[in-house]
C-alpha cells in the first residue's frame, strides 16, 4: 500500500531532551516536507526537501533540523525541544502537485 | 508576508450546496490547493488550480481568479461525511515547493 508513515504517533517529553520523529514513504517521491499544525494558525511548513541531500527552510524552521540521506526517509530532529514546539506534526511527500500526508505525530513538550 | 483568509466555520444542511471562499495575498503564486481534513486525521488532497476558471471533480468543484486573489470550493449534494475542515493553500517559490495554508474552514453538515 502506498503510504507515508511517521513514528512515533504520540510523544510526551521534557524541555531540552533531544528527539527525532521519523518519516518514511514508499512511493519513491523526490519531494518531502514537514508541517506543524496549531489551533488558529493552520498548517505551517517547517522544512522541505527536493531530493536526497537537498533541503530548504519553510516558514517556521527555527528549533528544527532535518536530513535527507535516503529518498524514502526524512526525519525531523528537535535538538532541544521547548514547550512552544508542542504541536501536531505532519510529514508529506509529493508527486507532481498532489501531497500525501502521513498520519501525524502529536508532540507534547513539558 | 503571506496572507490567506477563509471563514473559520460554516454550517450547511445535508443535500444542499455550500461554497467556501478563500482570498490570498502572497508574494509569488504557483497554484492553489484545497485539502479536506477530518478531525484527528491527516489532510487529503481535493483539488489544484493554477489557471483561472472552474475545475470540477464529482461533487466538488474549485474556482480560481488570480487577478482577484480569490478561490472557492463548491460542495454539492452535501453528505454528513463532508463534515470536516477544508484547507486552502497557496504554492509559492520558483518551483512551487513552499506551501502556505490558510487557517481552515470547519464545515458542519446537519441533517
Amino acid at each position: 500500500e502506498a503510504q507515508v508513515t511517521q513514528n512515533p504517533r504520540y510523544l510526551i517529553t521534557v524541555t531540552g531532551k533531544k528527539l527525532t520523529v521519523t518519516c518514511s514513504q514508499n512511493m519513491n517521491h523526490e519531494y518531502m516536507s514537514w508541517y506543524r499544525q496549531d489551533p488558529g494558525l493552520g498548517l505551517r511548513q517547517i522544512y522541505y526537501s527536493m531530493n536526497v541531500e537537498v533541503t530548504d527552510k519553510g516558514d517556521v524552521p527555527e528549533g528544527y533540523k532535518v536530513s535527507r540521506k535516503e529518498k524514502r526517509n526524512f526525519p525531523l530532529i528537535l535538538e532541544s525541544p521547548s514547550p512552544n514546539q508542542t504541536s501536531l506534526y505532519f510529514c508529506a511527500s509529493k508527486y507532481y502537485n498532489e501531497q500525501f500526508f502521513g498520519p501525524g505525530t502529536r508532540l507534547t513538550v513539558l | 508576508g503571506q496572507n490567506i483568509d477563509q471563514p473559520t466555520e460554516m454550517t450547511a444542511t445535508e443535500g444542499a450546496i455550500v461554497q467556501i471562499n478563500c482570498t490570498y495575498q502572497t508574494s509569488g503564486f504557483n497554484g492553489l490547493f484545497w485539502y479536506q481534513q477530518h478531525a484527528g486525521e491527516a489532510p487529503t488532497f481535493l483539488s489544484y488550480n493554477v489557471l483561472d476558471g472552474l475545475e470540477e471533480k464529482g461533487r466538488f468543484s474549485s474556482f480560481l481568479s488570480r487577478s482577484k486573489g480569490y478561490s472557492y470550493l463548491l460542495l454539492k449534494e452535501l453528505q454528513m461525511k463532508d463534515s470536516a475542515s477544508y484547507l486552502c493553500a497557496v504554492s509559492l517559490g520558483n518551483a512551487g515547493n513552499m506551501l502556505t495554508f490558510g487557517g481552515g474552514t470547519r464545515l458542519m453538515v446537519k441533517p
